[in-house]
């Protein structure tokens, strides 16, 4: 079985800042690996995704986020954080193959300081 | 294309009363996926469909019965509510192909079990 840990249940930065969301996984095989943001009561937005190409990849809004196996990590990260950025940032999992489900880490509230 | 769309929005149940959660789809994914997401928690998978008549148990099936009426809808069904129940839910749909592992999501149910 897969697992994620998000470490941070809350994050602060200052607009303009680096920012840095942790997220490490356990998985048995390969994994696919993703990141979902979420704005106050909406639904799910994807970000970006790892599945097996290259280990550095770009998503929306100028994010990024790099695949390191020797770590088991995916950590997320923006360079200059921005005001609208502040949202729920979820790091998830998947095996793929067939149709399981994701298995999602906790989530961390990233807040921006003016 | 209106991707995945939920009804109802909101609803609030008293203790006992049975109701059902709707989710459509229109991009012709094969699978798709109820989560309930409660704070702290992320999100967690309560069922999901590979395909049109068949569904199977995520982490947290108890409480809930699932149909998949065809392959455009997934329904969510509480038979006698319970405050634990109290949650947001949100329905979610992929392709099962490689490569096209992202999952969807739609905009939520927020429920209120008295």
């Amino acid at each position: 079985a897969q697992s994620v840990t998000q470490l941070g249940s809350h994050v602060s930065v200052s607009e303009g800042a680096l920012v840095l969301l942790r997220c490490n996984y356990s998985s048995s095989v390969p994994p696919y690996l993703f990141w979902y943001v979420q704005y106050p009561n909406q639904g799910l937005q994807l970000l970006l995704k790892y599945t097996s190409a290259a280990t550095l990849v770009k998503g929306i809004n100028g994010f990024e986020a790099e695949f390191k196996k020797s770590e088991t990590s995916f950590h997320l990260t923006k360079p200059s954080a921005h005001m609208s950025d502040a949202a729920e940032y979820f790091c998830a999992v998947t095996l793929g193959g067939g149709a399981d489900g994701l298995t999602f880490g906790k989530g961390t509230h990233l807040i921006i300081q003016p | 294309n209106a991707g995945v769309t939920q009804t109802p929005k909101f609803q609030v149940l008293k203790t006992g009363q049975s109701m059902t959660l709707q989710c459509a789809q229109d991009m012709n994914h094969n699978s798709m996926y109820w989560y309930r997401q409660d704070p702290g928690m992320g999100l967690r998978l309560i069922y999901y469909s590979a395909s049109e008549g068949t569904t199977d148990k995520g982490e947290v099936p108890n409480g809930y019965n699932v149909s998949r009426l065809n392959k455009r809808e997934f329904s969510l069904r509480l038979e006698s509510a319970a405050p634990s129940q109290t949650s947001v839910y949100f329905c979610a749909s992929r392709r099962d192909r490689v490569g096209q592992e992202t999952q969807y999501f739609g905009p939520g149910t927020r429920l209120l079990v008295l």
